[in-house]
């Protein structure tokens, strides 16, 4: 069946680091990728997406790129922010249902 | 522009007792999803509604579980008897139609006990 894995967290980062959470699929098909992301207190949010292969995702400095060979779309982000801690979401989603199937989600904590 | 809202943000009932939870999707919106997210775990679709019609409602448990979308506006999800399984969040989205983006509301988090 269709699914998506993301690396396992807490992943914790010092200020201004670099990020990144890895996320690999298993589809049938050509699906749309996204990342979305929860801060705390609040719903989910879309990120970023990409529609096809070697798409490449961005937002708020976030970049993910849809690699069809490796099926994978890892999130990354070269200096993150301490506003950047909240769990971030890899999903994909086919046009043919509608439906969204999530990963795990990975919580990012950044310390000052 | 108000956002998805869901009511009440928190639940706290006893096992075999009946609950629901209510949904405002953003006004224009046609599709509506409810979603059930187990802790550490990512939402998984429980019913889809384009308009008032259910779409998909395959990973409904229809022995306990019901749901509504009235008017094709707000629509009610509802749990009886509730089990202690059913502690989880209970998200509610809304798109424009199918396959535009879909926002999300801060959820219900309910708690069986």
């Amino acid at each position: 069946g269709n699914s998506v894995t993301q690396m396992e967290g807490p992943v914790t980062l010092s200020e201004e680091a670099f990020l990144t959470i890895n996320c690999t699929y298993t589809a049938t098909g050509y699906p749309s990728l996204f990342w979305y992301v929860q801060y705390p207190g609040e719903g989910l949010q879309l990120l970023l997406k990409a529609t096809k292969a070697d798409d490449k995702g961005s937002n708020k400095g976030f970049e993910a790129t849809y690699r069809k060979e490796t099926t994978s779309f890892h999130l990354e982000k070269g200096s993150v922010q301490v506003s950047d801690s909240a769990v971030y979401f890899c999903a994909l989603r086919f046009s043919r249902d509608d439906k969204i199937i999530f990963g795990k989600g990975t919580r990012l904590h950044i310390l000052p | 522009e108000a956002g998805v809202v869901q009511s009440p943000r928190y639940k706290i009932i006893e096992k075999k007792q009946p609950v629901a939870f209510w949904c405002n999707p953003i006004s224009g919106h046609n599709t509506l999803y409810w979603y059930l997210q187990n802790l550490g775990q990512g939402p998984e679709l429980l019913i889809r509604y384009e308009n008032e019609e259910a779409v998909d409602d395959s990973q409904l448990p229809k022995d306990r579980f019901s749901a509504e979308r009235l008017k094709g506006v707000d629509s009610t999800l509802k749990i009886q008897p509730a089990e202690l399984g059913d502690s989880a969040v209970y998200l509610c989205a809304s798109s424009y139609s199918m396959n535009t983006e879909a926002f999300f509301g801060q959820g219900t988090r309910l708690t069986v006990v």
